[in-house]
């Protein structure tokens, strides 16, 4: 299995700032993605995050808001830009290894991230 | 629309009771299910896998199963403890939806001593 930590764990962060949330692998992934989890809800894919291309955004989210870098193949970067309160949420940073889809999916720990 | 659904949504029983969890998805074309935990405020623990091929995966107290032509797996809990207490989470990779875990609502598990 793959261990995946995310910084930081939790930020209180002022509306119209930025926040650039790292996830770092301990192993050579092939996939990565980064979810939302917004209160009370279960967890929405904003983007796949492609090793040296732009990442591939999913409907409702747009890289101008969330910026997503992967340089290599254990780290990823997601900034949330110009926050506002409905930016409030658990972002979650997931990675799965391998060629081939019938693969374990491991999540980080999240960041909360609370905007005010 | 491919959807995933988690029923109960929340659920408590008291300490030493097996229980069952039921996740239900749209369509049987499935790569695998994973079954996840999430105490509060904290990110996903993986639990179990089952790929399309299989009808079951066992870990500990834990069991998870898979049939695909109904649209169902069930996760069952033996003898459950305090400690279970967390939100279970289901969820599917779709055939065509490349490796993207589509994920249910949750089952909210309160086991109380």
């Amino acid at each position: 299995s793959a261990v995946i930590s995310q910084k930081p764990s939790r930020d209180i962060c002022q509306r119209g700032t930025s926040l650039t949330i790292q996830c770092q692998v301990d192993s050579q992934v092939t996939m990565m993605f980064w979810y939302r989890q917004q209160p009370g809800q279960s967890l929405t894919l904003i983007a796949t995050a492609n090793q040296g291309s732009e990442a591939t955004y999913e409907s409702g989210f747009v890289i101008d808001k969330f910026p997503i870098s992967r340089p290599n193949l254990t780290f990823s970067t997601l900034t949330v830009s110009n926050m506002s309160p409905e930016d409030s949420s658990i972002y979650l940073c997931s990675g799965a290894g391998g060629a081939f889809k019938n693969t374990e999916a491991f999540f980080g720990q999240g960041t909360r991230l609370t905007v005010v | 629309k491919q959807e995933v659904t988690q029923i109960p949504a929340a659920l408590s029983v008291p300490e030493g009771e097996n229980l069952v969890l039921n996740c239900s998805f749209t369509d049987s074309a499935i790569y695998n299910l994973q079954w996840f935990r999430q105490d509060p405020g904290k990110g996903l623990t993986s639990l179990l896998l089952i790929q399309s091929s299989q009808r079951e995966q066992t870990s500990g107290r834990l069991n998870a199963s898979l049939d695909k032509s109904s649209g169902r797996s069930t996760l069952y809990i033996a003898a459950s403890q305090p400690g279970d207490s967390a939100t279970y989470l289901c969820a599917v990779i779709w055939v065509q939806a490349g490796n993207m875990l589509t994920f249910g609502g949750g089952t909210r598990l309160m086991v109380k001593p």
